[in-house]
């Protein structure tokens, strides 16, 4: 079983409406939680991150961690379809070079206009 | 800005042949990283690099060497290409975490490689 398990998608919306990605893992030592943007033919980008447990927001979009479900969440308010993108979670043990952070397999997200 | 730069976009190789991955980045990071990235597999480390001459295998070395000579340049090579390395091959560059941070990694553009 992977350590780190994304909804797989695709997901599909119209333009402005909420979306929610998710994650789960199973390495309780996980104490670093990223997200990471990749548009078609690019590579990653750091989207947000957190460390621990904890709600993180930036403009429209809401990095959310549970500890105790081992669960993170990445919400993207009033979609557009400049969000149109692959969504990468990854998680890093403290002290662990970022290097080594263990990757989903990533959503690709299609927003609608 | 940090800049990664992969030298080739896209590369047909043919089996056996000897391949070259080449990656610089312009902000005197130590760590240096090389992953292959697959549908439905994520994103794998293959090796990665926090010094210079230094390297340590990733989750999936085998197939792979990789060469830091200086600070800002790290090479993959394929010793003889095979079809199963057929992939989207991704340079990454950071500062080291625990003392900035997440040590956030910095990605090049990809290199797609075809093996035929």
């Amino acid at each position: 079983q992977k350590e780190v398990e994304q909804d797989p998608g695709p997901l599909s919306v119209p333009e402005g409406a909420i979306v929610s990605l998710n994650c789960t893992y199973s390495n309780s030592a996980f104490q670093y939680f990223m997200w990471y943007r990749q548009y078609s033919r690019k590579g990653p980008e750091l989207l947000m991150y957190t460390y621990s447990s904890g709600n993180k927001e930036d403009g429209r979009f809401t990095a959310q961690v549970d500890k105790s479900s081992k669960y993170i969440s990445l919400f993207i308010r009033d979609s557009q379809p400049s969000d149109s993108a692959t969504y990468l979670c990854a998680m890093s043990r403290v002290n662990t070079n970022a290097g080594k952070s263990t990757f989903g397999d990533g959503t690709t997200l299609t927003v609608k206009p | 800005d940090v800049k990664v730069t992969q030298s080739s976009r896209y590369l047909v190789k043919r089996t056996g042949e000897k391949v070259f991955l080449e990656c610089v980045q312009d902000m005197d990071h130590e760590n240096m990283f090389w992953y292959r990235q697959d549908p439905g597999l994520g994103l794998r480390l293959i090796y990665f690099s926090y010094d210079v001459k230094m390297k340590e295998k990733g989750d999936i070395p085998e197939g792979y060497s990789v060469s830091r000579e200086k600070k800002e340049r790290f090479s993959l090579i394929l010793e003889s290409a095979s079809t199963n390395q057929t992939s989207m091959y991704l340079c990454a560059s950071s500062l080291p975490s625990g003392r900035f941070g997440t040590g956030e990694l910095f990605f090049g553009e990809g290199s797609r490689l075809t093996v035929l």
